[in-house]
């Protein structure tokens, strides 16, 4: 069965710190992993997607990681901003045919305190 | 920057009633997708269109369920009766559907309260 469990299930840090959140998959065949920045009542918004060959993407403070081996991603935040805080959410891509069939997890919630 | 639309924001019903949701992804996406989200979750696809088709409604409650993009570009889900276990964030998102690592870009979604 294709799923994709995330930790921690939240998680708060103070201002400034770092963090790393955790994806793990069973996804098959594997396509693409996306991480997604989610804020309270918001819809989703993307912040890196990798491919099988990619083992690191960033953007700004955002560092994404992947292992196509040990089917493992992580998302590390540098030096967290009040603004970080939001649900982080793991989206694995599955190629069927004719079109893509997304995983998504349960995500992270993240509260950056001051 | 191009954005998906989507209304209501927000929306209250009492339950046994009808509820519709629009959408309208960036313009030249083909594929458009419906996600039901309850709060603490993650986003669960409700419906995939490529272009007019559906390619994918199996975890659509088909009972009460239904969704319509006839032209290929804009599109409906609609809710009747709704239920009180339907209260939740309806998403919609749209991408170019072309095969590889293509970005799904959603819109800010629908809230609905059924009482």
């Amino acid at each position: 069965k294709n799923q994709v469990e995330q930790s921690p299930q939240s998680l708060i840090i103070l201002e400034g710190k770092n963090c790393t959140l955790q994806c793990n998959y069973t996804v098959s065949p594997f396509s693409n992993l996306r991480w997604y920045k989610q804020d309270t009542g918001r819809g989703p918004v993307s912040l890196t997607i990798m491919t099988f060959s990619e083992n690191t993407k960033s953007n700004g403070r955002y560092t994404a990681t992947l292992d196509a081996d040990t089917k493992q991603s992580s998302l590390h935040i540098t030096a967290s901003q009040l603004s970080d805080s939001a649900s982080y959410i793991c989206v694995v891509s599955a190629e069927e045919t004719g079109f893509q069939k997304l995983v998504f997890g349960t995500g992270t919630r993240l509260l950056v305190s001051p | 920057e191009a954005e998906v639309a989507q209304s209501p924001r927000y929306k209250i019903t009492e339950k046994s009633q009808a509820v519709a949701f629009w959408c309208d992804p960036i313009s030249g996406h083909a594929t458009l997708y419906w996600y039901r989200q309850i709060l603490g979750q993650g986003p669960e696809l409700l419906v995939q269109f490529q272009d007019e088709s559906v390619v994918d409604d199996s975890q659509l409650p088909k009972d009460r369920f239904s969704a319509e993009r006839l032209k290929g570009v804009d599109s409906t889900l609609k809710i009747q009766p709704a239920e009180l276990g339907d209260s939740a964030m309806y998403l919609c998102a749209s991408s170019t559907g072309d095969p590889g690592a293509n970005v799904l870009t959603f819109g800010a979604g629908s809230r609905l309260t059924v009482l």
